[in-house]
């Protein structure tokens, strides 16, 4: 199957630091990519829709202006979380799906990036 | 959106086969049937999906009821490695996969 690859795979930053994390569809183009969150325990949850050369739609909920996502091309989208604190620690999963068969095609997800903000 | 439910946990002995059952009664006639699978802190991978007509491939196969208001992700024989969450997701507005609780399979030796 296809690759996504995210990275880092696990950050420690300080409260008030700006974190990014990168996600890549290594052997296809991805017109769109989504961001998940997952807390301990529960499921993962939506975050935003990023679509390369727009601007991301963001889920009910989630702020814009403090997790930041770039899709500036078919290959790499990033999520930034600005002013991180402590709350904002959580596991971080990218997905993507193939250029123009966004319907009946499968998602595939990256790794994963454990974010802990101390 | 089409909403499932999941068992929240279920047990299988190891080489024996895991059914695993999903309802989707609200789903729409142009919505697809996904499983993925969550190991502890990995990403999700994917599993199989359907439409109306049963799928198999080398993972799993997938069993759509004829009113396709349920389905069933079956693992033939299952080993030690497919202890995870699995997720049944129905394909939502927009092609946004959202995710609900999943049912925690364990294989027990």
């Amino acid at each position: 199957g296809a690759v996504v690859s995210q990275h880092p795979s696990r950050v420690i930053c300080k409260s008030g630091t700006s974190v990014k994390i990168e996600c890549r569809s290594l052997d296809f183009q991805a017109t769109t990519m989504f961001w998940y969150r997952q807390f301990p325990k529960q499921s993962l949850m939506l975050m935003a829709t990023s679509n390369e050369g727009s601007k991301a739609t963001y889920e009910q909920g989630v702020e814009k202006d403090k997790f930041l996502i770039n899709h500036a091309s078919l290959t790499l989208s990033t999520l930034t979380v600005t002013s991180a604190h402590p709350e904002d620690s959580s596991f971080y999963i990218c997905s993507a799906r193939r250029r123009y068969r966004v319907m009946n095609t499968e998602a595939f997800f990256g790794q994963g990036t454990r974010l802990t903000v101390v | 959106d089409a909403k499932t439910t999941q068992p929240t946990s279920m047990d299988c002995a190891e080489g024996r086969a895991a059914n695993l059952p999903c309802n989707h009664s609200t789903i729409s006639g142009n919505e697809y049937v996904y499983w993925y699978r969550q190991i502890h802190s990995q990403g999700p991978q994917y599993i199989i999906h359907g439409l109306k007509n049963n799928e198999t491939n080398e993972m799993a196969s997938l069993i759509i009821t004829e009113d396709r208001k349920s389905s069933t992700l079956i693992l033939p024989h299952a080993t030690l490695r497919d202890t995870a969450v699995y997720y049944c997701i129905v394909e939502t507005s927009g092609s946004r996969l959202t995710f609900g609780e999943g049912t925690q399979l364990t294989v027990n030796p």
